[in-house]
């Protein structure tokens, strides 16, 4: 089976560009996360998709960041303009639905899309 | 205050010998707790979730203790596969989808 996959890996644009990153989840998956890691911090969570609808965007930082799931499938990220305190590794997970009202807890993430904005 | 703090290390061991590091978390409302592991460049995977009653998983024991705020990762006789960064991570009953991460604990297991 096929884990999540993102493109691309590695992205180097300059400051005001725009860069889109895809997040493809695991089949079947109805949750999808977009996570970040800034240099020298902790991942954080930017939003999370239940099908194609956002449930919590409570993590993304501005109005800048646009995330879509058109059909609730594969996911989008679009930071635009970019700027250079956004550089970091994106990383996309996806996870079963809650079960029996537990969370479980494993979220399975994609090895991530590294941007640096110079 | 970070919402999960953790001691970056690195913990250098000696293989075979055990380790173990704790994590501490600020929002009591937190109900589930797993340690993620991450290697170089690599994508978290879950290692484990922890359990008010500690839980043990082969040579890995996570321990929770609510009334401190603190989780606790345990790994007896260490392999070398054993380095990696171990992430705390903490989730609230009532956003289950947004987990809070620590920067995570490096271990080096050493031959």
């Amino acid at each position: 089976e096929a884990g999540v996959t993102q493109f691309p890996s590695h992205s180097v644009i300059e400051k005001g560009q725009t860069v889109t990153l895809r997040c493809d989840p695991i089949s079947g998956h109805d949750n999808l996360y977009w996570y970040r890691r800034v240099m020298g911090k902790e991942i954080k969570f930017l939003l999370h998709f239940v099908k194609e609808s956002k449930q919590d965007e409570s993590g993304m930082p501005n109005n800048r960041f646009l995330a879509e799931r058109t059909g609730g499938t594969y996911s989008t990220l679009k930071v635009q303009p970019a700027e250079l305190e956004d550089s970091g590794v994106y990383f996309c997970a996806s996870s079963h639905n809650k079960l029996g009202g537990l969370n479980t807890g494993e979220l399975f993430f994609g090895e991530g899309s590294r941007l640096t904005v110079l | 205050r970070k919402e999960v703090e953790q001691d970056p290390g690195p913990f250098n061991v000696p293989e075979g010998a055990t380790v173990a590091f704790n994590c501490t978390y600020s929002n009591s409302a937190s109900q589930s707790f797993f340690w993620y592991r991450q290697d170089c460049r690599k994508e978290p995977k879950l290692l484990m979730s922890v359990y008010s009653s500690g839980n043990e998983d082969g040579r890995f024991t996570a321990q929770l203790n609510r009334a401190s705020q603190y989780i606790s990762l345990l790994i007896r006789d260490s392999k070398l596969s054993d380095s990696a960064t171990y992430l705390c991570v903490v989730s609230s009953a009532d956003s289950w989808g947004k987990l809070q991460f620590g920067a995570g604990t490096q271990v080096v297991v050493t031959p």
